[in-house]
């Protein structure tokens, strides 16, 4: 059984760029988050699809967006890259939305 | 304000000594709780986590934590420490609104 999936692994761009990074869930789980760790930091809640809606979202900016598939993968958009958009983006699935989180092997951001 | 604390940054233990990492919370209502582990560069694996019942758990790897409402704590131990167990460990809750907030993580070093 395949976990949690992410891609690319790594990525570099520069400021003012945009950015898709893909996640598929586990087999079985339909709700897909997104985190987005910074170094040295636990990771911050962006938001979370359930349906392919948005249900819930922390507080970054609108620069940040994402989209669910009917086969409930998930990518996360970043528009207008910031220096400080360098990190570390840990997608997790869960069966429903109030369910255990399981996280995928993450994307490296880097932004020049 | 809700927030997940974690006072230890940084724990060096020997290999075969017992580790505590403490976990504290600031939350309305009893959160559900959660310990991930995870190695450098790669993404959060579940350890253990809390949602009611028994305030002992049992997890992975020869973890354990325990949850005290009184302290509002959930700290997690291991009576014997492997090499392995080198890695940045995290607390999170999830106060029942689909997200996890996560403390800043404890960096865990085993010299021999």
């Amino acid at each position: 059984d395949a976990g949690v999936t992410q891609s690319p692994t790594h990525l570099i761009k520069t400021r003012g760029q945009q950015v898709t990074l893909r996640c598929s869930p586990k087999s079985g789980h339909d709700t897909v988050s997104w985190y987005q760790q910074a170094l040295g930091q636990g990771p911050q809640f962006i938001f979370q699809y359930y349906e392919e809606e948005e249900r819930q979202r922390g507080n970054f900016p609108d620069r940040f967006s994402g989209h669910q598939f009917p086969n409930y993968s998930s990518e996360l958009n970043v528009n207008a890259l910031l220096l400080g958009d360098s990190a570390l983006y840990l997608c997790a699935s869960s069966r429903t939305s109030a369910d255990t989180q399981y996280f995928g092997p993450g994307t490296r951001l880097t932004v020049l | 304000a809700q927030s997940v604390t974690q006072p230890d940054i940084h724990i060096t233990v020997s290999e075969g000594a017992s580790l505590e990492l403490r976990c504290n919370y600031s939350y309305g209502a009893t959160p559900y709780l959660f310990w991930y582990v995870q190695s450098p560069g790669q993404g959060l694996q579940l350890l253990l986590k809390y949602f009611s019942g028994d305030t002992l758990v049992q997890g992975i790897k020869g973890f354990e934590a325990e949850f005290k409402r009184s302290q509002s704590s959930f700290n997690l131990r291991k009576p014997s420490v492997h090499w392995s167990d080198a890695a940045e460990y995290f607390c999170a809750v999830d106060a029942n609104d689909y997200k996890l907030s996560f403390g800043a993580g404890t960096t865990v070093t085993v010299r021999a």
